[in-house]
């Protein structure tokens, strides 16, 4: 099975940007693996930020964008708030099969 | 509103079985692939299974393959994940999650196994 990795921990300033990272054991991450972003907050439920590698839900705050960089899915926070903090955990698509990420903890601070 | 609600968790014995229910309002249901994700206590999102929005196709992780059965009623839009023959690291919060534009979430259901 492939391994799905993200930055462990990243820590950015308030109104700093920032990019999370996900990477695949298989190779370059293409639209093919149709890359999700998920943002978790403690005590509560996963929330989908992207989907599709850069498609916003009406709920995404216009600061975070998906992309595809240096052969990795990408999620980039512009204008980071302290409300951010959070843990983000990416999703690939293997033919069918999916694979989370172990998640990358970010810090605003 | 969209309200995806899970239930059906509690606590079993290792080798046991249950069976969890994810009720669907607010969105079209019958036209969503659907996926069942797990989280243990303290770790990550692990994906568990999907299945096609007409119900003819799932797919499994290989941690529950030939152990859990993804199973829809778009009448009723309602998703199940039988489990059988559960371990311990099968504890977590079961999260029931559509996809692509409809990639809500529920609340979760937590299921514990243990002697």
């Amino acid at each position: 099975q492939a391994v799905v990795t993200q930055e462990p921990s990243l820590t950015v300033s308030p109104g700093g940007t920032v990019t999370l990272t996900c990477g695949s054991s298989t190779g370059a991450v293409t639209s093919g693996h149709y890359p999700y972003w998920f943002q978790q907050k403690p005590g509560h439920a996963p929330r989908t930020l992207i989907y599709d590698t850069n498609n916003k839900h009406s709920w995404t705050p216009a600061r975070f964008s998906g992309s595809l960089l240096g052969g990795k899915a990408a999620l980039t926070l512009s204008g980071a708030q302290p409300e951010d903090e959070a843990e983000y955990y990416c999703l690939l698509s293997y033919i069918g099969v999916r694979v989370f990420g172990g998640g990358t903890k970010l810090t605003v601070l | 509103d969209v309200q995806l609600v899970e239930s059906g968790g509690g606590s079993v014995q290792p080798g046991g079985s249950l069976r969890l229910s994810c009720a669907a309002s607010g969105f079209t249901f019958s036209s969503n692939w659907m996926h069942w994700v797990r989280q243990a206590p303290g770790k990550g999102l692990v994906w568990v299974s999907r299945i096609n929005s007409d119900g003819s196709s799932t797919i499994y992780a290989d941690s529950v393959k030939g152990r859990f059965t993804m199973s829809r009623d778009n009448a009723k839009n309602t998703l199940y994940l039988q489990m059988t023959s559960l371990r311990a690291e099968d504890t977590a919060v079961y999260y029931c999650t559509g996809s692509g534009s409809s990639a809500y979430w529920g609340q979760g259901t937590l299921v514990t196994v243990s002697s």
